[in-house]
């Protein structure tokens, strides 16, 4: 079954934790993307990458850090720098920017900080 | 960077009835303009797209218009169903390097039984 994979599901940190979210994808797709979605925002970017082992600062980088050492992996890193890590994350890829088109989307990770 | 507003931010509809959202942006260069429909507890998925060049498309009850002079697009789902209730987003953007989506806040529609 191919699309993306993101993992944990549901996950649990006390404050002052590092946490990473995990994003796979088997599209063959060379841009990936990481969203955070709080009730009312909208999707605003985190990070986006367009090629392996390149990603640029999205909207709201700050807290955040990211890898892409292999074409299909995507990790996010949450810092304790993050200062309102609790949300929903969604991991998306697509073909690349030469065709910029359909997004294909995770199911999400929903991080919670106790 | 690209300012993206979604009007209504909620609309309620009566099954049967047609509805219309609308997105506004800011970027005369986008190119690209797709609507994302994300069920509760789902992922957002494509539900329909354009491009520049053209003004109009149709999938069966969607449809989307484009003014690329006015700055927006719109949603249109006719004859409504239950299923249909959900957030949508539109994500205007241009193509080339490093391109990225701007998603507006997005619209609750429900469509009452």
């Amino acid at each position: 079954d191919g699309g993306i994979t993101q993992s944990p599901k549901y996950l649990f940190r006390k404050e002052g934790q590092n946490v990473t979210l995990s994003c796979e994808q088997n599209l063959n797709h060379d841009a990936m993307y990481w969203y955070r979605q709080d009730p009312g925002q909208g999707l605003r970017l985190i990070y986006y990458s367009q090629i392996v082992n390149d990603f640029q600062k999205g909207d709201i980088a700050e807290g955040y850090s990211v890898s892409r050492e292999k074409k299909e992996s995507f990790p996010l890193t949450v810092t304790s720098a993050q200062k309102n890590p609790t949300a929903f994350y969604l991991c998306a890829s697509s073909m690349g920017w030469a065709n910029t088109g359909e997004l294909f989307f995770g199911e999400g990770s929903r991080l919670t900080v106790l | 960077g690209e300012n993206v507003e979604q009007h209504p931010s909620t609309l309620s509809v009566q099954e049967g009835d047609s509805a219309v959202i609308k997105c506004t942006y800011s970027d005369s260069a986008s190119n690209y303009f797709p609507w994302y429909k994300q069920e509760l507890g789902k992922r957002p998925q494509l539900i329909i797209d354009i491009r520049s060049n053209v003004g109009e498309k149709k999938d069966q009850r969607i449809a989307v218009t484009l003014n690329k002079t006015a700055k927006h697009f719109s949603l249109h789902i006719t004859e409504t169903q239950p299923e249909d209730s959900a957030v949508y987003f539109c994500a205007p953007s241009r193509t080339g390097a490093n391109s990225k989506l701007t998603f507006g806040k997005g619209i609750t529609l429900s469509v009452r039984p």
